[in-house]
């Protein structure tokens, strides 16, 4: 099983408020991925990080920003939540396969599905 | 680009029956080719994999092998279960690379 845990599972919040997705990984991989999923299933890659002290932006423009102090923590931030953004968010890992220049699949956390009222 | 494609769902069976969902890609070089699972309200699960041409992944009774002359990774599987309802998404990584690229999914509903 991947060791990848984000919290919270389901979070309910009002238009304004500030919220943080928490993801971490006890893996040590280098990089860390944020998906959002829409209700059609589409999986959109809003932010990605190589390591410490490295992010980028994906392919979705998104509102919301992460950070990576430590290799194992990759937190999304949502200065003030709105009704758009309610939507299922998935963390994921992934690393390179030893010497070689493939990385490895990517491991899923469990998902948080935000609903901003 | 590259890009992976899908069957679109849903799709729904009868419980035993024999599944295929499509996938196809458009890609550099010889990528690495993925299945993944996702049950209700979890996130994705790896369920096989292939990283050159003629592999065979399996796992749980499912089977892809990659096609590199076609540029297909089918999903197989001869006899489905209930517990089989889920969103199935085929997925590449580039040669050298590590971002995921996932096709738009495939929801399956399998009936007793």
């Amino acid at each position: 099983e991947a060791d990848i845990y984000q919290t919270p599972r389901y979070l309910v919040i009002g238009t304004g408020k500030k919220i943080t997705l928490e993801c971490s990984q006890t893996m040590g991989h280098d990089k860390m991925y944020w998906y959002q999923q829409d209700p059609g299933m589409e999986l959109h890659l809003i932010h990605y990080s190589y390591g410490v002290n490295s992010t980028e932006k994906g392919d979705l423009s998104s509102e919301s920003t992460v950070s990576r102090i430590r290799t194992e923590h990759f937190p999304l931030t949502l200065e003030s939540a709105r009704p758009s953004h309610t939507s299922q968010y998935l963390c994921a890992s992934s690393d390179r396969q030893g010497f070689s220049s493939m990385n490895t699949e990517a491991f899923f956390g469990q998902g948080t599905r935000l609903t901003v009222v | 680009g590259n890009s992976v494609t899908q069957m679109e769902g849903p799709v729904t069976l009868s419980e035993e029956a024999f599944l295929t969902i499509n996938c196809t890609y458009t890609a550099t070089g010889y990528p690495s080719l993925f299945w993944y699972v996702q049950y209700p309200g979890e996130g994705l699960q790896l369920l096989l994999k292939a990283t050159k041409a003629d592999d065979k992944g399996s796992n749980k009774g499912f089977e892809a092998t990659y096609r590199k002359e076609t540029t297909s990774f089918h999903l197989e599987k001869g006899s489905v279960q209930v517990s089989d309802s889920a969103v199935y998404f085929c997925a590449l990584i580039l040669t050298g690379g590590f971002k995921t690229i996932f096709g738009a999914g495939t929801r399956l509903f399998v009936k007793a």
